[in-house]
């Protein structure tokens, strides 16, 4: 069972470049997330989806994409990347309510714009 | 809107001491309650969680955690720990009844030594 997995663990960007961060769950999970980490502040979020064809702003949503075409991708794109994008990126999803209720999170996509 | 205030951004212990890493947090509506551990280079995973019932849950690697709505705090502790341990550990909290997201707070980072 993959659960959370994350493409590519590893980035160098230039100013103005784009690029997509991949996320794939295999969990059947309606939830998903993007979340970045910088060092003592740690996670923010910044898109969310509850499921195929929603999705909605976190707390730091600006340079930032994603779209929902299926429930188990959930892609974010940096359309001009900033050096204030260089950061870490943690993709995690979950299923609704109850006891079960638990992010399961990807191994992380660390990102570094110059 | 929630918040999450963990006050000590580092706790150094020797190995085999308890350790309590704080955590408080603030809402206007019933939460769950979450830990989380992240080692050097990896992504999050869940130590424990307080969705309701028992104020005192046990986690993962002999952690617990103590509810307390009064003080709306959610304290971790461990009885003794292990050179292991050494990790950062994050408090985050969502809104009861949802798998919503997360809010976390800025994390400690557990340094356990000889």
């Amino acid at each position: 069972n993959a659960g959370v997995t994350q493409t590519p663990k590893f980035r160098i960007l230039k100013i103005g470049q784009s690029m997509t961060l991949q996320c794939a769950q295999d969990m059947n999970h309606n939830y998903m997330y993007w979340y970045r980490q910088d060092p003592g502040m740690g996670l923010k979020l910044i898109y969310y989806s509850v499921g195929a064809g929603i999705t909605d702003k976190g707390e730091v949503p600006n340079g930032y994409n994603v779209s929902r075409s299926t429930t188990e991708d959930f892609p974010l794109r940096l359309e001009l990347a900033a050096p204030s994008q260089t950061s870490v990126y943690f993709c995690a999803s979950s299923s609704p309510g109850g006891v079960n209720t638990e992010a399961f999170f990807g191994q992380g996509t660390r990102l570094t714009v110059v | 809107a929630q918040s999450v205030t963990q006050l000590d951004s580092q706790v150094p212990v020797f190995e085999e001491a308890p350790v309590e890493l704080r955590c408080n947090y603030s809402s206007s509506v019933s939460v769950y309650l979450f830990w989380y551990v992240q080692y050097p280079n990896q992504g999050l995973q869940l130590l424990l969680k307080y969705l309701s019932g028992s104020t005192l849950v046990k986690g993962i690697n002999g952690f617990e955690a103590e509810f307390n709505k009064s003080q709306t705090s959610f304290h971790l502790r461990k009885p003794s720990v292990h050179i292991s341990d050494t990790a950062e550990y994050f408090c985050a909290v969502s809104e009861a009844g949802t798998a919503s997201k997360l809010t976390f707070g800025t994390g400690t980072r557990l340094q356990v030594t000889l």
